[in-house]
């Protein structure tokens, strides 16, 4: 089946202007996370979205970025007036459910440079 | 603070051998997992160990954890060039609903 789809795959903006990245889960997932990596490091938590409960915003550096995830199922993830600092791959991640018990299915991320 | 840290950070080894890379974390958790990752993009599951278990296999992998020692290793047997990623592991904090990745380590196979 599907896995999970992002788009676009890049993006090149120039800073000050905001960005709009799209994460499609696996149908049927109920937990949707967002992480960002930077070149050669590590995954970074973001955000993650579980059901119909509040979403842990508990990693957003900073009051520029927020997400949406409409009807439980495709998620929105914005950069308000981007920084060169922002620049990195955003990789988005669904589950069955939330917890380190399932198995997290990644997509191919978005490459996001900030000129 | 970083729940989990890989070590070591790059390893290179020829094509046929061993690739054991490590992992240890700060606080109790209730379930490790292991991912691999090619060219910077999108990660792969590969095995999830629980608190409760100590050793598991999945093909040409074996990976272990020891909770006394806040640590695990995955070992990647019989090593193939398909083998070069970055390998990372992922941890979450006891009652925690998310998980924490390490900063991964760079494996590279000369053939």
């Amino acid at each position: 089946g599907a896995g999970v789809s992002q788009s676009p795959s890049n993006k090149v903006t120039e800073k000050g202007k905001d960005v709009e990245l799209r994460c499609d889960p696996i149908s049927g997932h109920t937990a949707l996370y967002w992480y960002r990596q930077s070149l050669g490091q590590g995954l970074e938590f973001l955000i993650y979205f579980q059901g119909n409960s509040a979403p842990d915003k508990s990693g957003l550096p900073s009051d520029r970025f927020s997400a949406e995830r409409t009807g439980g199922s495709v998620s929105t993830l914005t950069i308000q007036r981007t920084q060169q600092e922002d620049s990195a791959v955003y990789l988005c991640a669904s589950s069955w459910a939330s917890g380190g018990e399932y198995e997290q299915y990644f997509g191919p991320g978005t490459r996001l440079t900030v000129t | 603070s970083q729940q989990g840290e890989e070590d070591p950070q790059a390893l290179s080894i020829q094509e046929g051998e061993n690739a054991t890379m490590n992992c240890s974390y700060k606080t109790s958790i209730n379930n490790l997992q292991w991912y691999r990752q090619n060219s910077g993009r999108g990660l792969v599951h590969l095995i999830l160990i629980r608190s409760n278990e100590r050793e598991k296999h999945s093909g040409r992998l074996r990976v272990t954890l020891d909770t006394s020692k806040k640590s695990s290793s995955l070992l990647i047997t019989a090593s193939r060039a398909a083998d070069t990623a970055s390998y990372f592991c992922a941890t979450d904090a006891a009652g925690a609903q998310k998980l924490v990745f390490g900063q991964g380590t760079r494996l590279t196979i000369n053939p």
